[in-house]
């Protein structure tokens, strides 16, 4: 019964492809997250949605495109891949938002990753 | 905007030693602390949060965490590791009443020899 869940695990395909990773959370979470992390371990974070609203954007090429249809589900659609795209996706969620009794504190929950690799 | 800093980008050491991974931030604002763990071919888990409180926090697998605010530091440490303990590390700081944005430190790898 995992809590989040990313599909597919492993994508491997050609430059110049259009691909999507999806995800899942049972968690009855309010945010959610993609993170990207490289060759090198670093995590940065790409993208956060709370309640199916975009709130967080970092600087990401415009080829990179979420899609949250509802807050158990954040998307990714990434046009046109390039070898620099090589790398594993994170999914994460949390529970609650900015202000209010349910404040957010940062604590994530992570899925298992999804290793795209580009040749 | 905030900032981490792991000291050490891996860290071996034997089995039953002891053990500190150093994680140093930068913030203009208080913070909330965390450490992730991520085994091989694994998503990341939590190992243990700083939010309030106590200075020294506990987690799981043995392991504590000390904030120490006049040196913006969270060094994490356990008294004796295992084989298991081997993986990499993160040190996590979000800024309170800040946005959802978790910035991660670059990872200590662990390698635990036998």
């Amino acid at each position: 019964d995992t809590a989040v869940s990313q599909t597919p695990k492993y994508l491997v395909t050609q430059m110049g492809n259009d691909k999507s990773i999806k995800c899942e959370q049972n968690l009855g979470h309010d945010t959610m997250y993609w993170y990207k992390q490289d060759s090198k371990k670093f995590l940065k974070i790409m993208f956060s949605y709370n309640n199916k609203e975009l709130i967080i954007n970092e600087t990401v090429p415009n080829r990179f495109s979420p899609k949250s249809p509802d807050k158990a589900h954040l998307n990714l659609h990434i046009n046109s891949l390039e070898l620099g795209d090589s790398a594993v996706y994170f999914c994460a969620s949390s529970q609650g938002g900015t202000s209010g009794t349910n404040i957010n504190t940062g604590e994530l929950f992570f899925g298992e990753g999804s290793r795209l690799t580009v040749l | 905007a905030q900032s981490v800093t792991q000291l050490d980008s891996q860290v071996p050491v034997f089995e039953e030693a002891p053990v500190e991974l150093r994680c140093n931030y930068s913030s203009s604002v208080s913070v909330y602390l965390f450490w992730y763990v991520q085994y091989p071919n694994q998503g990341l888990q939590l190992l243990l949060k700083y939010l309030s409180g106590s200075t020294l926090v506990k987690g799981i697998n043995g392991f504590e965490a000390e904030f120490n605010k006049s040196q913006t530091s969270f060094h994490l440490r356990k008294p004796s590791v295992h084989i298991s303990d081997t993986a990499e590390y993160f040190c996590a700081v979000r800024t309170k009443g800040g946005s959802e944005k978790l910035v991660f430190g670059k990872g200590t790898k662990l390698t635990v020899n036998p």
